[in-house]
């Protein structure tokens, strides 16, 4: 089962426009993670906020976490047309395994 | 994708072959994982390593083995390829010991096919 959960599946939006995803997960977090994917690559790392913080921030992305409600969401201001991507959350859980669960992804696409 | 690399990139197989796939590292990380990619699913770890030897399950590891004979090697093989198994393989490092947190790099990702 998935730990995290990613809302909307997917997202369109106007360059310049603003674009919001969510993420729920279900168990208590050492730290909670996000990462880009674009079209037939890896992924890679773009942010990661620890449970005692609630909000952090980096250029143009914002992250923010409520462990009370389980949920977590970035915001990628000003968007562009090289912001299309996928974006996934992961959560490092503290206990059971070293390892990350990610959730399933929303599928951003900015038009030019 | 620096300091990762993964092989084959590409590879068609028909069910009930072995398939082995490698992640290689140059970065010297402790840890290093395979997940698989599904629409819909997102990535589901299969196994993943914490050191030279040492190994553990995942949430989708039947049907899949690995090894880790050194720093720089982890291996995953599919003892007898199903269709099921068709999907992108990716191979991540973290060394936790340095970033203080589970920060993944990952490969470029491993296309197979099963038919």
């Amino acid at each position: 089962s998935q730990q995290g959960e990613e809302d909307p599946q997917a997202l369109s939006i106007q360059e310049g426009e603003n674009a919001t995803m969510n993420c729920s997960y279900k168990t208590s977090i050492n730290n909670l993670q996000w990462y880009r994917q674009n079209s037939g690559r890896g992924l890679v790392h773009l942010i990661l906020i620890r449970s005692n913080e609630r909000e952090k921030h980096s250029g143009r992305l914002r992250v923010t976490l409520d462990t009370s409600k389980k949920s977590s969401s970035l915001l990628i201001t000003a968007s562009r047309a090289a912001d299309t991507a996928s974006y996934f959350c992961a959560t490092d859980a503290i206990a059971g395994r070293r390892a990350l669960t990610f959730g399933s992804g929303t599928r951003l696409q900015v038009q030019p | 994708d620096a300091g990762i690399t993964q092989s084959p990139r590409h590879k068609v197989t028909e069910t009930g072959t072995p398939v082995t796939l490698r992640c290689h590292q140059t970065e010297n990380h402790r840890y290093m994982y395979w997940y698989r990619q599904d629409p819909g699913h997102g990535l589901r770890l299969i196994h993943y390593s914490y050191g030279v030897k040492d190994t553990d399950k995942g949430e989708v590891s039947d049907g899949y083995s690995v090894s880790r004979s050194k720093t720089e090697d982890f291996l995953l093989t599919l003892e007898s390829a199903t269709s099921s198994q068709t999907s992108v393989y990716f191979c991540a490092i973290s060394d936790r010991l340095i970033s203080g947190a589970n920060v993944l790099t990952f490969g470029a990702g491993s296309r197979l096919t099963v038919l």
